[in-house]
C-alpha cells in the first residue's frame, strides 16, 4: 500500500514569488491536513481538507490557501513568499477527519527555502 | 486552547539503558493521544494512539501509557537506531485539529 506522496521534496523559491506543493494521500483516505514545521515553532497546523471541503483553518495569514480534488489528492499554495515561510511543509493522510479516533500518516514533506 | 508539554526536550542514553519520555496535557475532554516518530528531514512515523486513561500499548521496544494528565514513552533497552525525534499530540472536544508539543530529541549512543 502505497503512502503518502508530497512532491517536489525540495524547492527554492524567491521573496515574493508563490509556490504550489502537491500531496497524494494512501488510497482510500478522505482527510488530507497541512503542516509547517521549523525549529522555532514546531509543527502548526495550516489546514484541513475532507472531501474537497476545507473542515479546519490554522491561524496562519490568507497568503497560505489550499485544495482538494476529487480524487483527495491536494495543493497548498503559498502567495507572496516571505523569508519566515522557509520550512518543511508535511502533509497528513487519514480516513476519516483528523482529529477523530483515527491516527493520521504524514508524508515525507517538502523542504521550501525562501531567499 | 489545548496545551501539550513535552520533557525533556534532549535526551542521551546509553545503548541499553533504559528510560522514558513525558507529554503533559492539558484538554477539554481528550479524544485520542498520538506518538509520532521523526527523524532528521523526514515526516512523523506513526506509532500509538491511546484514547483513555490506563490503556498500554507496546511495539518493539517501545511502550505508551496514558493517565488523566499525561502520556509516558517508555524505551527499554534503547538502540542507536531508535535515535529521532519523538512527537506527541492530543486530540480533543473542544479543538478538532490535533496539537502537537514540540518533541523530545532522543540520541542513543553505541
Amino acid at each position: 500500500k502505497a503512502g503518502v506522496t508530497q512532491t517536489p521534496r525540495y524547492l527554492i523559491k524567491t521573496r515574493g514569488q508563490q509556490v504550489t506543493l502537491s500531496c497524494s494521500p494512501i488510497s482510500g483516505h478522505r482527510s488530507v491536513s497541512w503542516y509547517q514545521q521549523t525549529p522555532g515553532q514546531g509543527l502548526q497546523f495550516l489546514f484541513e481538507y475532507f472531501s474537497e471541503t476545507q473542515r479546519n483553518k490554522g491561524n496562519f495569514p490568507g497568503r497560505f490557501s489550499g485544495r482538494q480534488f476529487s480524487n483527495s489528492r491536494s495543493e497548498m499554495n503559498v502567495s507572496t513568499l516571505e523569508l519566515g515561510d522557509s520550512a518543511l511543509y508535511l502533509c497528513a493522510s487519514s480516513n476519516e477527519a483528523w482529529g477523530g479516533t483515527t491516527e493520521a500518516f504524514f508524508g515525507q514533506g517538502t523542504r521550501l527555502t525562501v531567499v | 486552547e489545548d496545551q501539550v508539554t513535552q520533557s525533556p526536550e534532549a535526551l542521551r542514553l546509553q545503548e541499553g539503558e533504559s528510560s522514558s519520555l513525558n507529554c503533559s496535557y492539558t484538554v477539554s475532554g481528550l479524544r485520542g493521544l498520538f506518538w509520532y516518530r521523526q527523524d532528521p528531514g523526514k515526516g512523523p512515523e506513526f506509532l500509538f494512539t491511546l484514547y483513555s486513561a490506563g490503556e498500554e500499548k507496546e511495539k518493539e521496544r517501545l511502550k505508551a501509557t496514558l493517565t488523566k494528565k499525561e502520556s509516558f514513552l517508555h524505551i527499554t533497552a534503547p538502540k542507536p537506531e531508535d535515535s529521532a525525534t519523538y512527537l506527541c499530540a492530543v486530540a480533543s472536544g473542544g479543538s478538532y485539529i490535533p496539537t502537537f508539543g514540540r518533541g523530545t530529541s532522543l540520541i542513543v549512543h553505541p
